[in-house]
């Protein structure tokens, strides 16, 4: 079935820093990919998605391209602030059926001062 | 405007009771879907509902496992005899229809003594 593979945490960055958190996946089709955010104390929230090759998702300065040769949707970011400081999930949908997400491990970032 | 609202926001119960989870999905959306995020598994599907049409519960672990919707709006997660495994966070999502962004709610956090 279809699977998403994260780079394992944690990671820990000054601020100002670059970032980037790989993800790949393993499906049958062509998904639409996803990364989504967990601040401390809320809830799951989108941050950017890709439904295309090719595509590239941006906010809030982080972006991720679909690479469909290299089955990959890293996450970027130029340069990091102490409020960055999250889970980050790489997830997965089939653009046909439910379209459940299929998510990654997840990754907790901490950005020091 | 409100979110997706989940209920309880705790649950601590005794193995082998049953249990319900309340989600209020956001208004309008027809697409409603449930997961579960645990320390060894990670975020994982568990059923989804989409208007008037039967779920798929491919998800679902086990047959103790089941989950209704009623007219179209609150869903009811139900575990029936608790394990110690079945501790989780179940998070419940809407969307306008599948395919688009899924809103997240807060969760329930369910503890199995």
């Amino acid at each position: 079935g279809d699977s998403v593979t994260q780079m394992e945490g944690p990671v820990t960055l000054s601020e100002e820093a670059c970032l980037t958190i790989n993800c790949t996946y393993t499906a049958t089709g062509y998904p639409s990919l996803f990364w989504y955010v967990q601040y401390p104390g809320e809830g799951l929230q989108l941050l950017l998605k890709a439904t295309k090759a090719d595509d590239k998702g941006s906010n809030k300065g982080f972006e991720a391209t679909y690479r469909k040769e290299t089955t990959s949707f890293h996450l970027e970011k130029g340069s990091v602030q102490v409020s960055d400081s999250a889970v980050y999930f790489c997830a997965l949908s089939d653009k046909q059926g439910a379209q459940k997400l299929v998510f990654g491990q997840g990754t907790r970032l901490t950005i020091n001062p | 405007g409100a979110g997706v609202s989940q209920s309880p926001s705790n649950k601590v119960t005794e193995k082998g009771k049953d249990v319900e989870l309340r989600c209020d999905p956001i208004s309008g959306h027809t697409a409603l879907y449930w997961y579960r995020q645990s320390l060894g598994q990670g975020l994982e599907f568990l059923i989804y509902f989409q208007g008037n049409s039967a779920p798929d519960k491919s998800g679902l672990p086990s047959d103790r496992f089941s989950a209704e919707r009623t007219g179209g709006s609150v869903s009811t997660l139900t575990i029936q005899r608790t394990q110690q495994e079945d501790s989780a966070v179940y998070l419940c999502a809407s969307s306008f229809v599948q395919g688009n962004e899924q809103f997240f709610g807060p969760g329930t956090r369910l503890t199995v003594l």
